[in-house]
């Protein structure tokens, strides 16, 4: 069955302290991978598509990799501003369905 | 930039109403979705669709219908809203070629 596991569920992190988020996935074969940051009470926003294993994205303080197995979303520097819900997404190969991990909540303390 | 919008972000009815969650998105894209989204559960599929009038079920079609008319336009309706319909309730759209979605603000419906 195809999965998406996100680790850890939660994370708290002093400002400026660099850390990883983990999406692990099993899938068949993989189209796409994305990230998306989602605040309280708001709909999800779209942040990366990473398509084959090695394809690095970033944007800011963020930076998406992507293996075979798993995806990394590195945050550096963080501030208080990017405490959010991180969630990963997979688009399995012969699917239209997008399976989507349950999260990584994220909190940066000034 | 794209939009996605929905027609309410706070929604209170009664159980046994028929509801109408509207979507609209301006960015001429094919595919539209329809999620809920609940804690501990993550996000789930109730329906999508890929052209209009097209619809195809998600993994909790039960107890919900869609209606997509024009292609900008995706409506999700409960026909008789029960308790355990609770929830926040996400729209997005992607492009037929390009699979990232994006979501609209959602909205909190509350089923009393």
């Amino acid at each position: 069955e195809d999965q998406v596991t996100q680790s850890p569920e939660a994370l708290r992190l002093q400002e400026g302290e660099s850390s990883s988020l983990n999406c692990s996935y099993t899938v068949s074969g993989l189209r796409g991978l994305f990230w998306y940051r989602q605040d309280p009470g708001k709909g999800p926003e779209f942040l990366f598509t990473l398509y084959s294993a090695g394809e690095e994205k970033e944007k800011e303080r963020l930076k998406a990799t992507l293996t075979k197995k798993e995806s990394f979303l590195h945050i550096t520097a963080p501030k208080p501003e990017d405490s959010a819900t991180y969630l990963c997404a997979v688009l399995p190969v012969g699917d239209d369905k997008i399976i989507f991990g349950k999260g990584t909540r994220l909190h940066i303390l000034p | 930039d794209v939009k996605v919008t929905q027609s309410s972000r706070y929604l209170v009815k009664r159980t046994g109403e028929k509801v109408f969650l509207e979507c609209v998105q301006d960015m001429d894209h094919e595919n539209m979705f329809w999620y809920r989204q609940d804690p501990g559960l993550g996000l789930r599929l109730i329906y999508f669709s890929y052209d209009v009038k097209m619809k195809e079920k998600g993994d909790i079609p039960e107890g919900y219908s869609v209606s997509r008319e024009k292609k900008e336009r995706f409506s999700l309706i409960l026909e008789s809203a029960s308790t355990n319909q609770t929830s926040m309730y996400l729209c997005a759209s992607s492009d037929r070629d390009k699979y990232e979605q994006y979501f609209g603000p959602g909205t909190r419906l509350t089923v009393t």
